[in-house]
């Protein structure tokens, strides 16, 4: 079965660069994706990458993807305090379109 | 426009008790997802709905659960008989049928507690 591995918990300072990981176990993953999560609230998707790409980057993101690694890692530049939150990453793969979440990483930004 | 609407947000009920969770997607799109947060156990997809096909059901945990789909759009999540193992954070989610991406918008979720 399916399985995404993340660390629970990743402290920075302020403006510092922050680099969050995952790994999953499914070959046939189609799309990874990234949602946030602050207390108290849903969750919100921030970006995701098609599996035939290794790189996607939206303004202070970047995710990378070693598909041979099966590792995808969420890297947020100068990080700011309301960038804390839970970061989930999550798959699908072709034939179920149910996602697939690891246990989350909690971000701290210290000031 | 609005995103996914969730009711209650939150429910306090006794073991043993019947609970309805209610789900409203976003207008237009025609797949909604069920899943449950709760500690321990993280995320997990429960149920998923695509228009008039027949529900994905492979993630409900017991036949207590069960969900419905009247008319394309609003969703209900039902637990019978509620247990103590049940409390969690119940959270919808919605997406387009043909996004590439298949990307699930979440609701707020509801807390149910049950005592």
């Amino acid at each position: 079965g399916e399985d995404v591995e993340q660390s629970l918990f990743l402290s920075v300072r302020e403006g510092d660069s922050s680099v969050i990981n995952c790994t999953y176990t499914d070959s046939s993953s189609t799309y990874l994706y990234w949602y946030k999560q602050e207390p108290g609230a849903g969750l919100q998707l921030l970006t995701y990458i098609f599996s035939n790409m290794d790189m996607k980057q939206d303004q202070r993101l970047t995710v990378l993807l070693n598909k041979k690694d099966k590792h995808l890692s969420l890297r947020i530049a100068d990080t700011q305090t309301g960038d804390s939150a839970i970061y989930f990453c999550a798959e699908s793969y072709a034939g179920r379109r149910a996602l697939t979440f690891g246990s989350g990483t909690r971000l701290q930004v210290q000031p | 426009g609005a995103g996914v609407s969730q009711s209650p947000s939150n429910k306090v009920t006794e073991k043993g008790k019947d609970v309805e969770l209610r789900c409203d997607p976003i207008s237009g799109h025609t797949a909604l997802y069920w899943y449950r947060q709760s500690l321990g156990q993280g995320l997990e997809f429960l149920i998923y709905f695509q228009g008039n096909s027949a529900p994905d059901k492979s993630g409900l945990p017991s036949d207590r659960f069960s969900a419905e789909r009247t008319g394309g759009s609003v969703s209900t999540l039902t637990i019978q008989r509620t247990q103590q193992e049940d409390s969690a954070v119940y959270l919808c989610a919605s997406s387009l049928a043909n996004a590439g991406g298949n990307e699930q918008f979440f609701g707020p979720g509801t807390r149910l507690t049950v005592l």
